[in-house]
């Protein structure tokens, strides 16, 4: 089965500081990964797959097959990043991961 | 804008009652899902489909059921509602990406049901 966690349920961080959001993966065959984030009173959007190799909103993700791992960076955080953010394989029968909650203070 | 809703919103009910959750899309997706929130454990998937005739187990359906009464309707139930079920409850669909000929695995949500079970 697919599976991935995230062992940081909350992670706070000051205004301006770097951030790492970390994904682990643990599952056979190529993985494709997302990043999933949902805002206050806002519904969960997509944020990043790591197929598209994309920067949005200042975040970066990349697959780092060695480690298993599917970290979400950010090299100055902002207030308005704080937020939950899910790690999830492709596809919805996949289990997300638990989430980690992200407050960036000012 | 094409859109996932889901109605109601919040509700609370009593022990023992049946609950509908319902979910409609106009993004014309094949795929519909629900899932629950619950604090500290995720999102965890409770059913899904992949078209009208197509329902599945997700990771928890134990206490619930689901009905695809049409490609745009997804609903779910809670035949008798008990406590723990109290919970936040997200639809979600997903569609095949005709320009890249294969499914990108994108998941669109909609804003959640918050049920509560006294």
């Amino acid at each position: 089965a697919q599976r991935v966690t995230q062992p940081e349920k909350l992670l706070s961080v000051f205004k301006g500081a770097p951030v790492e959001l970390k994904c682990n993966y643990s599952y056979s065959g190529s993985p494709e990964l997302f990043w999933y984030v949902q805002y206050s009173r806002q519904r969960l959007q997509l944020l990043l797959r790591h197929i598209s190799r994309e920067s949005i909103k200042g975040f970066t993700a990349d697959l780092n097959k060695g480690e298993t791992s599917f970290h979400l960076k950010k090299p100055f955080a902002q207030e308005e990043d704080s937020a939950m953010y899910y790690c999830a394989p492709k596809g919805g029968k996949s289990t997300f991961g638990d989430g980690t909650t992200l407050t960036v203070k000012p | 804008d094409a859109d996932v809703t889901q109605t109601p919103r919040n509700r609370i009910t009593k022990t023992g009652k049946r609950i509908m959750l319902e979910c409609s899309q106009t993004k014309g997706h094949d795929r519909m899902y629900w899932y629950r929130q619950d604090p500290g454990l995720g999102l965890r998937l409770i059913y899904y489909s992949f078209d009208v005739k197509d329902i599945n187990k997700g990771e928890i359906s134990d206490g619930y059921s689901v009905s695809r009464q049409a490609q745009a309707k997804f609903s779910l139930s809670l035949e008798s509602a008990i406590p723990n079920q109290t919970a936040l409850y997200f639809c979600a669909t997903s569609a095949l990406d005709v320009r890249e000929g294969e499914r990108t695995g994108e998941l669109f949500f909609g804003e959640g049901s918050r049920l509560t079970v006294l």
